[in-house]
């Protein structure tokens, strides 16, 4: 059983391209983290959100928590986005993970 | 400024052994969790503190102990290796549980013989 599940698993895109990865989850959450996995493994915390819509640069994240929705655009794509984007969602009393969607963007 | 600190990163076991992995991290946060990740399904909470003296499993926390007897380290003890413990560990840190922004360490690559 999946409580999250991310689409797609995996993205090539030009660069310049604007970029929607999607999650949706089936559990009441509190809270829904966007992680970024570089290729030599590190993870950084993009976004947490609860409602509504955020915005960091290029990066754009928004939820919907009736439709247990959540998409992060990234727009005006680079090389330097490629990487492995995970979304999790906080029950409260648990994370649960996406498998993640590979993205790699082309020069 | 270090931020999380985990040590080591590579390790190999026998399967039996025992080990601890350290995590250690200076911002002062009260929240700290440990994670695995292995091919095709994700990061999985294995336990996590909200405070100095006060653990709670997540999802996957068989075989696996914890302790937080500090802010600022929280280690996770494999009691009895085995290889089904295979896998990349991840500590994270962040002011609290509800905060913005966890600050993940470099991640522990385990293999278990």
């Amino acid at each position: 059983k999946n409580e999250v599940e991310q689409s797609p698993q995996n993205l090539t895109a030009q660069e310049g391209e604007f970029i929607t990865i999607n999650c949706s989850y089936s559990v009441g959450i509190s809270a829904l983290h966007w992680l970024q996995q570089h290729p030599g493994g590190g993870i950084v915390s993009l976004f947490m959100l609860s409602s509504g819509k955020k915005k960091h640069g290029r990066l754009i994240a928004t939820i919907n928590i009736q439709e247990k929705h959540s998409s992060l655009h990234i727009t005006a794509s680079h090389p330097r986005d490629s990487a492995v984007y995970i979304c999790a969602v906080d029950t409260g009393n648990q994370f649960y993970f996406g498998t993640g969607t590979s993205l790699t963007v082309i020069p | 400024n270090a931020g999380v600190t985990q040590t080591p990163k590579f390790q190999v076991l026998k399967t039996g052994q025992s080990m601890t992995l350290q995590c250690a991290q200076d911002m002062n946060h009260e929240y700290m969790s440990w994670y695995r990740q292995d091919p095709g399904m994700g990061l999985r909470l294995i336990h996590y503190s909200v405070g100095a003296g006060i653990t709670d499993q997540g999802e996957v926390p068989n075989g696996y102990n914890v302790s937080r007897s500090t802010t600022e380290d929280f280690p996770l003890r494999l009691l009895s290796a085995a290889p089904s413990q295979t896998s990349v560990y991840f500590c994270a840190s962040s002011r609290t549980r509800r905060s913005y922004g966890y600050t993940f360490g470099s991640g522990t690559r385990l293999t278990v013989v």
